[in-house]
Formats: structure tokens, sequence, C-alpha cells
């Protein structure tokens, strides 16, 4: 049962250059989402995709575009990272509400390191 | 705009003691949801328990249980019986259901607890 995956698990990038966090889920969530974690700051939300189809800006989305590619995959891109972008990226999924709790289901982190 | 506070950034407790980590919450909205999360050093996120705005009663999980405290806009967590085992981060969480956007989270800035012998 592998729930949400991400990959990779570890990157090194120098300032300016590009990559693609990648997330998949096979719970058949409707909602998935990115979010940073960094010390003392707790889970900040990136972007976030409600239904296949959409997207939306979260609270930091600066320097990062998304992907919702099907009902199982959402893409995270950082086009030109910099120095701040250095950070713990968590995907996370969860069922549409109705009478349950909707809790987020995350996968296991990915850490950048931007240089 | 929703915010959670959590005021405590390291708790030490002994173990088999119990011990109450503070949540507290700001939103317009009346229908919301709280949630708390355990994070361990691995650096996994575990739901542990979920609080409706409209829930009668505190939430309990095994020895997890939820203080919710509507007017005061508390929810703190407390942990019965500590274990070596409970020594992680721990995030209080919060979703907004009308305004909501998917289950969209916003989050506290977390509690260090460490469990003593």
């Amino acid at each position: 049962n592998a729930g949400v995956t991400q990959t990779p698990k570890f990157q090194v990038l120098k300032t300016g250059q590009s990559m693609t966090l990648q997330c998949a889920q096979d719970m058949n969530h409707n909602s998935m989402y990115w979010y940073r974690q960094d010390p003392g700051m707790g889970l900040r939300l990136i972007y976030y995709s409600a239904s296949e189809g959409t997207t939306d800006k979260g609270e930091v989305p600066n320097g990062y575009n998304v992907s919702r590619l099907n009902k199982r995959e959402f893409s995270l891109r950082l086009e030109s990272a910099a120095p701040s972008q250095t950070s713990v990226y968590f995907c996370a999924s969860s069922a549409r509400t109705g009478g349950i709790t909707g809790e987020l289901f995350f996968g296991e982190g990915s850490r950048l390191t931007v240089l | 705009a929703q915010k959670i506070t959590q005021t405590q950034p390291g708790m030490f407790v002994q173990e088999k003691e119990a011990v109450t980590l503070d949540c507290t919450y700001d939103t317009s909205d009346p229908s919301y949801g709280l949630f708390w999360y355990k994070q361990p050093s691995s650096g996994e996120m575990i739901f542990l328990i979920y609080q409706g705005s409209y829930d009668q009663q505190n939430a309990t999980e095994g020895r997890y249980s939820l203080n919710f405290q509507k007017a005061r806009k508390s929810a703190n967590l407390v942990i019965s019986a500590s274990q070596l085992g409970d020594s992680a981060m721990y995030f209080c969480a919060m979703r907004n259901i009308l305004t909501g956007g998917g289950n969209k989270l916003t989050f506290g800035t977390g509690t260090q607890l460490k469990v003593e012998l």
C-alpha cells in the first residue's frame, strides 16, 4: 500500500537550475497539495489542486509552478532555483469531504538544497 | 484569513506522565476542523486526531485526546502515559470547511516534545 509517493527524496541544485518534484497517490483522492517545511516555520502551502483539472496558489507560491497531470499525479516545478528554496517539500492528498475528517495523507518528503 | 499559534517551541515530559501541547487558532469561518499531526525524527507526517467545530464532545484516539475550548479558540493535545516513542515534533493544523479549497490545512509552527526516562 504505497499511499503518497514523491521523488526524488534528495536533490542538490545550483542556483538557477530547474527541477521537477513528482508526486503520485494511489488512494483515488481528489485533492492534492504541495507544502514546504522550514525550521521554525511549520508547513506552508505552496500550491494545491482541489480536484483534477484545477490548481490554486497557496501561501508561498512565488518561484514555483505545478501541474495536475491526472487524478493520481501532481508535480511541482522550480524553474530557476534560488537558495531561499532550500527546504523539505511534502506532497499530500485528501479525499473529498462530506462527513469525513478530510485529513491529509503525506508523502515522505523531499529534501532540496540549492547552492 | 486563518492562523494557528503554538507557543511552546519545546516541551519535556517524564515517561508515563501526561503532557499538554497548546494550540490556539483564529478564523472567521463558523465551520472548521482542527487536526494534530506527529512528525518523528524520521520525517514522516502522521495524523493523530481530528475535532470538528460542531462536535459536541472532545475527540479521543487511544492515548491522545483533544481539549477543545471553542470560546477560547483553543485545541490543546493531551498525551496520556507518555512513552519514549512519543518524542517528536507535533503540529496543530486547521481547515476552514466553508471557504476551504479542497481540504487545505494551515499549520502551526510546531512543538518539539522530548520524553525522558
